[in-house]
């Protein structure tokens, strides 16, 4: 089975805070791995979809990098403002595996103002 | 433009009962997917589709069916509702393959078995 690792599982930080979490994922087999912001009785928006080692994306104040050697990735959010307030979740995909994102169980922020 | 539009949005059933979600995109795409998200878990594959009149089984397929007859929507399907099913169900489509490609998600199904 494998395994999609987030931390921490939540983050209370202040507003103009700069934070990031971490997901975790098999290293071998690697295809791709996309984040995701999850607001309150929204539904999960993707953020990056990140396929080669060492890419980095950016999207205005977030960004995320990653690292398939050694199976992990960073998301980073600057200057956090409470509208960033989500969950952000992480999802693996690994070769040959079709169809099949897995998906780490999130890491909950809240921005406070 | 409507994306992935799910309906219903809550349900409570008794043991034992039947019934279909339903997922609709109006984007094209040729994967649809149907996952459930339970407290403390990531989300969790039930089935997916490749394309129009294709099936297939996920990471928890048990007690559900599905069918995809017409390319844009996706029914689930559960024959005998059982309090295990208690979850909320989300649907997702993507254009190809959800590797390279990022999936687009519905606002969620609340179903509740008693």
């Amino acid at each position: 089975i494998l395994n999609v690792e987030q931390s921490p599982q939540s983050l209370h930080v202040q507003e103009g805070d700069s934070t990031n979490f971490t997901c975790s994922f098999p290293s071998s087999n690697f295809y791709a791995l996309h984040w995701y912001r999850w607001e309150t009785a929204k539904s999960p928006e993707a953020l990056f979809v990140m396929t080669l080692n060492g890419d980095e994306k950016k999207k205005g104040r977030i960004s995320a990098t990653l690292n398939t050697k050694e199976g992990y990735s960073y998301l980073y959010i600057k200057g956090s403002q409470p509208e960033d307030s989500a969950t952000y979740l992480c999802a693996f995909k690994g070769k040959g595996s079709q169809g099949n994102l897995i998906f780490g169980k999130g890491t909950k922020l809240s921005v406070k103002p | 433009n409507a994306g992935v539009t799910q309906t219903p949005k809550f349900r409570v059933l008794k043991t034992g009962q039947s019934m279909t979600l339903l997922c609709a995109q109006d984007m094209n795409h040729e994967y649809m997917y149907w996952y459930r998200q339970d407290p403390g878990m990531g989300l969790r594959l039930i089935h997916y589709s490749v394309g129009e009149g294709t099936t297939a089984k996920g990471e928890v397929p048990d007690g559900y069916n599905v069918s995809r007859l017409k390319k844009q929507n996706f029914l689930l399907g559960l024959e005998s509702a059982a309090p295990s099913q208690t979850s909320v169900y989300f649907c997702a489509s993507s254009l190809l393959d959800a590797g390279g490609t990022e999936a687009f998600f519905g606002q969620g199904t609340r179903l509740t078995v008693v």
